[in-house]
């Protein structure tokens, strides 16, 4: 069974710029998560889809961030602009219906310089 | 609101020997769940193992063990007969729901090295 895949692994770019993450879900998984890791924390979620639709994105910073999951498969994330601030490890993770356990991608290390 | 806490930013331990992760969490629920990630260099987080507040057994996984006290809203992990491959993040983490994942909180996680 394949894994979560994320996309890209590394981005740098410079603050203001404008920044976009992919992520496939493990097919048939029908909640995907966005979650961001700070250097030093646990993760923090940003925003959880059911299918191609928001259960929560109440910590979604939503003035510079965005997310969808048009067709309830795979998810980008996008921030714009970027700040310093937003240096960390996005983590996508899906799950099935019901299921308690979570599966995670790799995650995308975004540096602001 | 729901806190994790782990104490022990980083911990050190001898291949084969066993090694205990601390936990405690704060909240006002009576039904929720546990569980323990762990996150190897290579960033990709799995799940360990996990507790049910309502049961009353400590769940084990193998050489993975946690001793659950609901009292004392504490959560350790134990790993017994340590590996190199057990070099990792570990993330303790909460939440109300297992199938309602967006209140899960972790905590800032504790870096285990294992020592050969």
């Amino acid at each position: 069974e394949a894994g979560v895949a994320q996309s890209p692994r590394y981005k740098i770019i410079e603050k203001r710029q404008s920044v976009a993450f992919w992520c496939n879900p493990i097919s048939g998984h029908a909640t995907l998560y966005w979650y961001q890791q700070i250097l030093g924390q646990g993760p923090k979620l940003l925003i959880q889809f059911q299918n191609n639709g928001v259960v929560d994105d109440s910590q979604l910073p939503k003035d510079r961030f965005s997310a969808e999951r048009l067709k309830g498969v795979d998810s980008t994330l996008k921030i714009q602009p970027a700040k310093l601030e937003d240096s960390a490890v996005y983590l996508c993770a899906s799950s099935s219906l019901g299921h308690y356990e979570q599966y995670f991608g790799p995650g995308t290390r975004l540096t602001v310089t | 609101a729901q806190t994790v806490t782990q104490s022990q930013p980083e911990m050190s331990v001898q291949e084969a020997e066993t090694v205990t992760l601390s936990c405690t969490y704060d909240t006002s629920e009576n039904n929720y769940y546990l569980f323990w990630y762990k996150q190897p260099p290579s960033r990709q987080m799995i799940l360990v193992i996990r507790q049910e507040a309502y049961k009353q057994q400590n769940a084990t996984e193998n050489r993975f063990s946690v001793n659950f006290q609901k009292a004392a809203k504490s959560f350790s992990l134990k790993i017994s007969d340590s590996q190199l491959g057990d070099t990792a993040m570990y993330f303790c983490a909460f939440s109300r729901s297992p199938y309602n994942n967006n209140d899960m909180r972790f905590g800032a996680g504790t870096r285990l090295t294992v020592k050969p």
